[in-house]
């Protein structure tokens, strides 16, 4: 079993839909949850950056942590063409060295 | 200000010759990473430094991997009789400090024949 799963899609949603994208950790060590965002041919580019229980919002993105579940969720709210990427969830492993990632999910908004 | 750079962003080589791949880390960034992406692998840990020391190695794939950084700064990932399997984008990221979160370079893709 992976230490950090996350179903790789792809996905494919309408401009304008409220995108749900979910990863599940193993090790209950993990403290720190982080979302990246990679254009195709492009490095990961970090997005959001959680620590606590519980959601944390930027513009139209949410991450949302539920550490008693050890299930972590980004949400998109009115997705955009532009929004179409990879979305990595990433956690630091071993004393906060490492970043473990998920697979990534393949996010396409169609216009 | 600028971001992590590395250099080629592209490298082609014939399998058994030797490559470096270069990062220029965020300008104050103590810690610095590599990764490799691959199709079947995902995103792995190769090496992390704190300053110029390298605490952990552990992602290494082998013995021709080795990694170095100086001045603080710029890193070289060295990859010696390079095999077709290490065919794969090479990712740097740095950090300010230990726990925090890390900022990728656009990553260097080889592809060795």
């Amino acid at each position: 079993q992976k230490e950090v799963e996350q179903d790789p899609g792809p996905l494919s949603v309408p401009e304008g839909a409220i995108v749900s994208l979910n990863c599940t950790y193993s090790n209950s060590a993990f403290q720190y949850f982080m979302w990246y965002r990679q254009y195709s041919r492009k490095g990961p580019e970090l997005l959001m950056y959680t620590y606590s229980s519980g959601n944390k919002e930027d513009g139209r993105f949410t991450a949302q942590v539920d550490k008693s579940s050890k299930y972590i969720s980004l949400f998109i709210r009115d997705s955009q063409p532009s929004d179409s990427a990879t979305y990595l969830c990433a956690m630091p492993s071993q004393g906060a060295q490492k970043l473990v990632f998920g697979q990534g999910t393949r996010l396409t908004i169609n216009p | 200000g600028a971001g992590v750079s590395q250099s080629p962003s592209n490298k082609v080589t014939e399998k058994g010759k030797d490559v470096e791949l270069r990062c220029d880390p965020i300008s104050g960034h103590t810690a610095l990473y590599w990764y490799r992406q691959s199709l079947g692998q995902g995103l792995e840990f190769l090496i992390y430094f704190q300053g110029n020391s390298a605490p952990d190695k552990s992602g290494l794939p082998s013995d021709r991997f080795s990694a170095e950084r100086t001045g603080g700064s710029v890193s070289t990932l060295t990859i010696q009789r390079t095999q077709q399997e290490d065919s794969a984008v090479y990712l740097c990221a740095s950090s300010p400090q230990r726990g925090s979160g890390q900022f990728f370079g656009p990553g260097t893709r080889l592809t060795v024949l």
